[in-house]
């Protein structure tokens, strides 16, 4: 079982649509969670922070289910500007020499497009 | 304006030839890593450094060594390149701090093609 599964899409919706992304992750004692976003060619950026509690920015909500290991991604009002990948992402400690960091798993990603 | 760069975007190389991929980060970070993403696969860590001079295996090392002799600049190397090391390679850096959110920031990647 991979670490960090997200549905890989592609999920093609109109502008103005609701879309949701899904993914969960195996490792109980994941620390923190992220989604970044990835455009065609492009480095993959942070687009926010998963708190425990949910979390909202703008037309984009997150969500966090610690006890089914399971994250969300909701967004709402779809525009084309937001045709991307969407990468789920989870934080693990770690140790290196000494030394506690805190290790990214990456899951495979799942792909938006937005049409007009 | 933070900034990781890489040497190239496109590389193209031939099957046994050594390759060096170099990332410089002005952001005074500490912590640096190599990732290679492949499609269906997402991002694998290759190798990371915590400190100049320290590094320490990801979960695909294999067929890559990495130098860290300054703090801005990690360099992943492919001492005899091969076909299956056809990717995307992606440098990112991170503060070091206990701040579980802390962002890791990319570098905008080296397209490599082994032929």
């Amino acid at each position: 079982r991979k670490e960090v599964e997200q549905d890989p899409g592609p999920f093609n919706v109109p502008e103005g649509a609701t879309v949701a992304f899904n993914c969960t992750y195996s490792n109980s004692a994941s620390q923190s969670f992220f989604w970044y976003r990835q455009d065609c060619r492009k480095e993959p950026k942070l687009l926010m922070s998963v708190y425990s509690s949910g979390n909202e920015d703008g037309r984009f909500t997150a969500q966090l289910n610690r006890a089914s290991q399971y994250i969300s991604l909701l967004i709402r009002d779809s525009k084309l500007s937001d045709s991307a990948t969407y990468l789920c992402v989870v934080k693990t400690s770690a140790n290196a020499g000494g030394t506690s960091y805190g290790k990214l798993t990456f899951g495979q990603g799942t792909i938006l497009t937005v049409h007009p | 304006d933070v900034k990781v760069t890489q040497s190239s975007r496109y590389l193209v190389k031939r099957t046994g030839e050594k390759v060096f991929l170099e990332c410089v980060q002005d952001m005074d970070h500490e912590n640096m890593f190599w990732y290679r993403q492949d499609p269906g696969l997402g991002l694998r860590l290759i190798y990371f450094s915590y400190d100049v001079k320290m590094k320490e295996k990801g979960d695909i090392p294999e067929g890559y060594s990495v130098s860290r002799e300054k703090k801005e600049r990690f360099s992943l190397i492919l001492e005899s390149a091969s076909t299956n090391q056809t990717s995307m390679y992606l440098c990112a850096s991170l503060e070091k701090g206990q701040d579980s959110y802390n962002e890791q920031f990319f570098g905008p990647g080296t397209r490599l093609t082994v032929l």
